[in-house]
């Protein structure tokens, strides 16, 4: 069964305090992994795609990569505003196109 | 006005009752989804439609029925509600031309609850 997990579940970060959210997945025929955020209240809101371990993506202060078993993405000196769930989700073979998420990290960046 | 917009955004309601959750797009994709969020697990796909004219199941469609009225419109209809239905509902869409990149448009969900 194809699965992705995220963690932490929650995550406090001073402002300025790098860290990293990981997605771990154990599918059959990866096709690409997709990270999206979250804000509360909000519909998730498409960040990157992620085709082949060894890939990066960047967008301001974050940056996404992928390995064959795993993809973080990295928070670079976090500002209050980057304060959202953010969702990963993976496309496998023979899925119809279909994207399976995974529950999310809740960042919260404090002032 | 939102590209994706569902109707309404909250409702509450008891158990044994029809619901219908609406969803109009103008963003002129031809893929729409919906989707259903609960604490801990995620979203899950309910039903997906690539046309008019396809209706597909999603990975927990039981319970759950689908309309598409036009490119635009993409209904969702709870026929008897039950309390574990009780989620917040997204709908999507996406383009054909666009879908290798995973990218869908959400709506800002709709919260139902069912007594």
């Amino acid at each position: 069964e194809d699965q992705v997990t995220q963690s932490p579940e929650a995550l406090r970060l001073q402002e300025g305090e790098s860290s990293s959210l990981n997605c771990s997945y154990t599918v059959s025929g990866l096709r690409g992994l997709f990270w999206y955020r979250q804000d509360p209240g909000k519909g998730p809101e498409f960040l990157f795609t992620l085709y082949s371990a060894g890939e990066e993506k960047e967008k301001e202060r974050l940056k996404a990569t992928l390995t064959k078993k795993e993809s973080f993405l990295h928070i670079t000196a976090p500002k209050p505003e980057d304060s959202a769930t953010y969702l990963c989700a993976v496309r496998v073979s023979g899925s119809a196109r279909q994207l399976t998420f995974g529950s999310g990290t809740q960042l919260t960046v404090l002032p | 006005d939102a590209d994706v917009t569902q109707t309404p955004r909250n409702r509450i309601t008891k158990t044994g009752k029809r619901i219908m959750l609406e969803c109009s797009q103008t963003k002129g994709h031809d893929r729409m989804y919906w989707y259903r969020q609960d604490p801990g697990l995620g979203l899950r796909l309910i039903y997906y439609s690539f046309d008019v004219k396809d209706i597909n199941k999603g990975e927990i469609s039981d319970g759950y029925s689908v309309s598409r009225q036009a490119q635009a419109k993409f209904s969702l209809s709870l026929e008897s509600a039950i309390p574990n239905q009780t989620a917040l509902y997204f709908c999507a869409t996406s383009d054909t031309g666009t879908s290798g990149t995973g990218e869908l448009f959400f709506g800002e969900g709709s919260r139902l609850t069912v007594l």
